[in-house]
């Protein structure tokens, strides 16, 4: 079993706050490493999928970077919103499977 | 587009029944793949299937069959329901396996053994 381990595994934050989480993963035979944003009650969301050491990609207030010789990407909200909550997962693609870790539960407080 | 769709969303099986919980996608999807996610647990793999006619096991395949004989339909059967497969299942599917293409998931099914 390959380990995705992700932390904190929960976030209170105020809103307007900024803040970032961390996804940590074994960095042999990598391929690539997915981001999803998991709603209460629904179904996960993909958010970012990076594959080369140095990617960054961001989509409105939400980026990410990786850095595969270290084993870790890292998940930032700029200027949190409530409508932010939800638990935000990342998984490790070694070819044919995906291996999720436990998420960072975020709650934005109004 | 109707994407990933899971059914039923609510199940609840005796012990030692059996069932098949139904998976379909309409965005022609090679990859598709079942997980349970348990609390405390990251998504687990069950089963994937990289194209229709070709299966394998994922993390906890045991206690469960697939079958892929269409590119679209990807049913997952418990054979002999057990309380330890109380779990939420959530199908998923992608364009192609590896590298740049994220999951699309369905809605996921509640599934209950007594």
């Amino acid at each position: 079993i390959l380990n995705v381990e992700q932390s904190p595994q929960s976030l209170h934050v105020q809103e307007g706050d900024s803040t970032n989480f961390t996804c940590s993963f074994p960095s042999s035979n990598f391929y690539a490493l997915h981001w999803y944003r998991w709603e209460t009650a629904k179904s996960p969301e993909a958010l970012f999928v990076m594959t080369l050491n140095g990617d960054e990609k961001k989509k409105g207030r939400i980026s990410a970077t990786l850095n595969t010789k270290e084993g870790y990407s890292y998940l930032y909200i700029k200027g949190s919103q409530p409508e932010d909550s939800a638990t935000y997962l990342c998984a490790r693609n070694t070819g044919n499977q995906f291996y999720f870790g436990t998420g960072t539960s975020l709650t934005v407080i109004p | 587009n109707a994407g990933v769709t899971q059914t039923p969303k609510f199940q609840v099986l005796k012990t030692g029944q059996s069932m098949t919980l139904q998976c379909a996608q309409d965005m022609n999807h090679e990859y598709m793949s079942w997980y349970r996610q348990d609390p405390g647990m990251g998504l687990r793999l069950i089963h994937y299937s990289v194209g229709a006619g070709i299966t394998d096991q994922g993390e906890v395949p045991n206690g469960y069959n697939v079958s892929r004989s269409t590119t679209e339909d990807f049913p997952l059967r418990l054979l002999s329901a057990a309380p330890s497969q109380t779990s939420v299942y959530f199908c998923a599917s992608s364009y192609a396996t590896g590298t740049a293409y994220g999951y699309t998931f369905g809605s996921g099914t509640r599934l209950t053994v007594v």
